[in-house]
């Protein structure tokens, strides 16, 4: 079945820790994007990536890292300057271009330790 | 003002009622339109693309008003199953081809027997 898969579905970070979210699609999508979402609120853009090797911040990038060195892979690294780290993270995708929805993988939860 | 506004609810209906879902925007460039279902600590999931002239899948409706920035989820005959958070979001179609999706805060909508 295609889809996008999110590990683990559950983190927990140490103070001063990084911590790693994977992030996998098998759509042949070429746009991938993270987001989090706080209680009561909308998602929030974090990263988004339109093609291999290339990614651009959103609206709350500081504190997080991204690499896209495949197709498929978009992982999102969580550091120890993000102070408020506790949320679900949302890893999605799309087809390229404009007017398209966006599918979503089924998330992570992170807490502070 | 929030770039895209919903009333928060909940809303508590009977089996069987209508309701309907408003959402306003502030973005007047912004070109598409859908509405998103999430279920309790879930991943948001496509429940439709909003179109110009109005679209109906089954007992899901959605309206579209450019002029006052607008969109609308109609829902008949409510089921228990229909009991989730309802997040409206906009597609801000920005330049390169990239589609940056703004979500609102959701409306949460409770389907009791």
């Amino acid at each position: 079945d295609g889809g996008i898969t999110q590990s683990p579905k559950y983190l927990f970070r140490k103070e001063g820790q990084n911590v790693t979210l994977s992030c996998e699609q098998n759509l042949n999508h070429d746009a991938m994007y993270w987001y989090r979402q706080d209680p009561g609120q909308g998602l929030r853009l974090i990263y988004y990536s339109q093609i291999v090797n290339d990614f651009q911040k959103g609206d709350i990038a500081e504190g997080y890292s991204v690499s896209r060195e495949k197709k498929e892979s978009f992982p999102l690294t969580v550091t120890s300057a993000q102070k408020n780290p506790t949320a679900f993270y949302l890893c999605a995708s799309s087809i390229e271009g404009s007017n398209q929805p966006q599918h979503f993988g089924d998330g992570t939860r992170l807490s502070i330790l | 003002r929030k770039e895209v506004e919903q009333d928060p609810g909940p809303f508590n209906v009977p089996e069987g009622a209508t309701v309907a879902f408003n959402c306003t925007y502030s973005n007047s460039a912004s070109q598409s339109f859908f509405w998103y279902r999430q279920d309790c600590r879930k991943e948001p999931k496509l429940l439709m693309s909003v179109y110009s002239s109005g679209n109906e899948d089954g007992r899901f409706t959605a309206q579209l008003n450019r002029a006052s920035q607008y969109i609308s989820l109609l829902i008949r005959d409510s089921k228990l199953s229909d009991s989730a958070t309802y997040l409206c979001v906009v597609d801000l179609s920005l330049s390169g081809g990239y589609n940056k999706l703004i979500f609102g805060a959701g409306t949460r909508l409770a389907v009791h027997p």
